[in-house]
């Protein structure tokens, strides 16, 4: 059985750093067939896709976003992280982790479709 | 970008009616990129729907999905008290994007 958990702090001051992991079993997150991916949920609102990486390449990112993000894989942890610096109140939102399905677009490839999903992480700026 | 707009916003149904939700892209999607998910309160979303009308594992046929170009749409046949959900569609074409969601909740 596939799972994803996020972990990190629910509450980050204003201009730091939001500092997110996700801990994959039931998998292996250097499979060469998922897209292992952030999205996030501003409050009441929906859903917002941040970035995706997969097992061997870098990480491609929401050219929408207005934040600066980092996402990293780390294959010894069987894990992946966000960090999105300088945050503002705009970033409090529930951040998931998501494994994305492997799938081409002529000459590119990404997440298809997200099969799993971690249960959520509420993460609030304060000033 | 593709732009998915989802309509209604909010659809007001009774349990056993039929729910007819609409995904409205801004120009042609192959329906291979098409998929829906669903999300309750304080769940994460779950996949219902991918290649626009294939279930995904565990999801009652109850639901089933159609379409092409533009428009797509998913049925939910007869509502049972656990569909009441927001319901969004995204796609993976030239980029990746979900639609605003629609809400079916309780008449």
């Amino acid at each position: 059985q596939v799972q994803l958990q996020e972990s990190g702090p629910g509450l980050v001051k204003a201009s730091q750093t939001l500092s997110l992991i996700c801990t994959v079993s039931g998998d292996s997150i250097n499979s060469n067939e998922y897209y292992w991916t952030w999205i996030r949920q501003h409050p009441g609102e929906g859903l917002e896709w941040i970035g995706y990486v997969f097992a061997s390449g870098s990480p491609y990112y929401n050219p929408s976003l207005k934040s600066p993000v980092t996402i990293l894989i780390d294959t010894s942890k069987n894990q992946f992280s966000l960090e999105v610096t300088s945050v503002t109140a705009a970033d409090t939102a529930v951040y998931y982790c998501a494994r994305g399905v492997l799938g081409y677009y002529f000459d590119t490839s990404g997440p298809l479709y997200f099969d799993y999903w971690g249960q959520g992480a509420l993460v609030s700026v304060s000033s | 970008e593709i732009v998915l707009t989802q309509s209604p916003g909010t659809l007001s149904l009774s349990p056993g009616e039929r729910a007819t939700l609409s995904c409205r892209a801004s120009q042609s999607v192959d329906s291979y990129y098409l998929v829906w998910y669903q999300q309750k309160p304080n769940q994460a979303p779950r996949l219902l729907i991918y290649g626009a009308s294939n279930r995904a594992i565990g999801i009652p046929d109850r639901f089933s999905g159609s379409g092409s170009g533009t428009d797509f749409t998913l049925t939910i046949s007869r509502l049972d008290p656990e569909d009441f959900a927001v319901y969004y569609c995204q796609q993976f074409g030239s980029s990746l994007t979900f639609g605003g969601g629609t809400k079916v909740e309780i008449k």
